[in-house]
């Protein structure tokens, strides 16, 4: 499974669009690139998947460049209920799910 | 009752205790798993049931022991735990095999302390 760098932290205010972009370096061809949510004491919550260029839902926005290195998730526009872990994970159709250590967002007011 | 729940929300036990942890999904889900989260570190997956057959064990010590009577309801059978075994247990279910999505829902966790 593909090794995931992410930053350790971020800080950000409300209203501000916040980008958290996470390195996969030796993906693979059947790999997808997902995004989970984690608040306190509370499971992870996905919030987008995606195998190349963009995606967009109701939530986020996942970019994805043409080497599949690299991938962003954009969250427009943040409030303070957004301050949670962010995990990037990179892997094929499994079960295997394999988390890193992610990026702590705060948000400030 | 919706989602994955899992009971009880908080436990406290002895190294000599046995208890166990239970997780039910209410999604129709074929594929359930237990995951460790310790303080500061990122979480562990420790098994995968797929149709109610154990298909990874990522060697966890023998002190847990995982039951899957049926694709809805999962256990963690816990004894003689160590301090060190004091952490966040969350359960989460996918459907495998439908879609590309590898989704999969975590229930809100059990916090177990152990003492």
């Amino acid at each position: 499974l593909a090794k995931t760098t992410q930053p350790i932290s971020m800080d950000s205010y409300e209203g501000q669009e916040v980008n958290i972009t996470c390195s996969h370096n030796n993906i693979a061809t059947n790999d997808y690139i997902t995004w989970y949510q984690q608040f306190p004491s509370q499971g992870p919550r996905f919030i987008i998947q995606g195998y190349k260029t963009k995606v967009t839902n109701e939530v986020a926005s996942l970019f994805i460049p043409a080497d599949r290195k690299s991938s962003t998730l954009s969250l427009p526009r943040v409030s303070l209920s957004d301050t949670a872990v962010y995990y990037c994970l990179v892997g094929p159709n499994t079960d295997k799910l394999i988390f890193g250590t992610g990026t702590r967002l705060q948000v400030f007011p | 009752e919706t989602g994955v729940t899992q009971t009880p929300r908080h436990l406290v036990m002895g190294m000599t205790n046995k208890k166990s942890l239970k997780c039910e999904q209410h999604l129709g889900h074929n594929a359930m798993y237990w995951y460790k989260q310790s303080a500061k570190k990122p979480l562990e997956l420790m098994f995968v049931y797929n149709f109610k057959e154990q298909t990874e064990n990522n060697s966890v010590p023998s002190r847990f022991s995982p039951e899957c009577p049926n694709s809805s309801h999962l256990f963690l059978h816990l004894h003689t735990l160590q301090p060190e075994d004091s952490a966040l247990y969350l359960c989460a279910s996918s459907q495998p095999g439908l879609s590309s999505y590898n989704e999969q829902f975590f229930g809100p966790g059990t916090r177990l302390t152990v003492l």
